[in-house]
This record gives structure tokens, sequence and C-alpha cells, in this order.
């Protein structure tokens, strides 16, 4: 799976959008785009994933270049509650993926 | 359905002692993942089974460590001869496949403090 790069930590106003980056240069052809949360002492939570268009569901927005190079994670109202360790994985789609590689993540603290 | 649950959440130990913990996954998923999560780094993938079959052992830290799914439901992790490099927050988590929809999805996990 190709490898990604997060910046280590970022803050974002509490109402405001909170956009998180990830480098994902090495990405093939059929590798998909996952990010998950992990909040204090809890387990890992899915947000998205996508594997060239854009995507939105409840929880965010998935932006992809089209070079397919970079992501950029939105979420558009930050609430304190999204503090939390974001992770931005590479993995094939396929049934024969079955792992998740886990960097380090982005810290995102939302600032009331 | 209230997701992947896992027992106990908080374990403490001696060096040297058995432990064994326990997975119980959403219930359509057929396959089951084992995570270790030392402090200050992301999840690391140890195990996982479809259905009831272990496809992938070969992450297992080491042979104390060992896994089952007897009957393609529950998974326990059992850990023998703990020692203190062992602890660490024990994470399942569990998948439908089905095309391409494979998202995974975990439990609160178990902190395991060896002692």
């Amino acid at each position: 799976d190709a490898k990604t790069t997060q910046p280590t930590s970022m803050d974002c106003a509490e109402g405001r959008a909170a956009n998180l980056p990830c480098n994902h240069s090495t990405i093939s052809g059929n590798e998909y785009v996952y990010w998950y949360r992990q909040i204090h002492s809890q387990g890992p939570q899915y947000i998205i994933h996508g594997l060239k268009n854009n995507e939105t569901n409840e929880m965010a927005s998935l932006i992809i270049t089209e070079d397919r190079k970079s992501s950029t994670l939105i979420l558009p109202h930050a609430t304190l509650r999204d503090t939390a360790v974001y992770y931005c994985i590479v993995r094939g789609g396929g049934a024969g993926s079955y792992q998740l590689t886990f960097g380090k993540g982005t810290k995102l603290s939302v600032i009331p | 359905d209230t997701g992947v649950s896992q027992n106990p959440r908080h374990k403490i130990t001696k060096r040297g002692q058995n432990v064994t913990f326990r997975c119980d996954p959403i219930s359509e998923h057929n396959r089951l993942y084992w995570y270790r999560q030392t402090l200050g780094q992301g999840p690391e993938f140890l195990t996982y089974f479809q259905n009831e079959a272990q496809l992938e052992k070969s992450r297992l830290l080491s042979d104390r460590f060992s896994a089952e799914r007897p009957k393609g439901s529950f998974s326990t992790l059992e850990i023998q001869r703990t020692e203190q490099g062992d602890s660490a927050m024990y994470l399942c988590a569990s998948s439908l496949v089905s095309g391409r929809n494979t998202e995974a999805f975990f439990g609160q996990g178990t902190r395991l403090t060896v002692v």
C-alpha cells in the first residue's frame, strides 16, 4: 500500500471548516483513500473513503486531486467533539486488501 | 446492533500471566481483524479472519500471541506469558466483504497493563 504524509498537528476554530491535507504521491490506480479518526481512548472511527471522485457523507467531504497524489478531508463546521487524531490511509479496494496501515496521523484541536 | 464489542475494556495483569480478550463483531460481518496500538502510535495490524479461517497471522508479534474465531462469529486473542512490553491497547475491527465496500469498523479496545 502507498505511504501517506500528513501534518503532525492542526488547530481549527469552532464553527469553522477544518481542512486536513494528505499526500499520497505513490498511490496506484486501484488504491482507495480512507480516512479514520480516533478520539482519545476510543477505537478508530471510519469517516469516508474514495477512489478518484470527490465524496461527501454526513460526517465530511473528501476532495481528491485529479492526479490523485493528494487529498483533503473537510469537516464543514468543526465542533469541540471533532478534536481527535485523523488518519489518512491508502489501501487497495478489492477483497484481497485486508490491512489498514496507520501512520501517526494529524492531531486536530478544535478551539472554542 | 450496536457495533463491535470488546471485553474487557481494561485488564491489569502480572508479568508472566496469560490473558485472553474477546471481540464480538457486527453480526453480519464476515471479516474480523486484530490490531495493537501503543502510546503515541497508530494502530498496528496483527491478524485477520474471514469467517472462521485465519488468513493472515504472520504479523502476530511472537508465538506468545494467538487468535481464534471458532464459529466465524466472536474471536479471542490470547497472550501467553505476558511481558511489560505487551502493555498496549488491543483493538478489534470487523467488515463485510461485499464487492468493494470493505470499510472496517472498530471496537473501543481492550487496554492491557502488564505490571
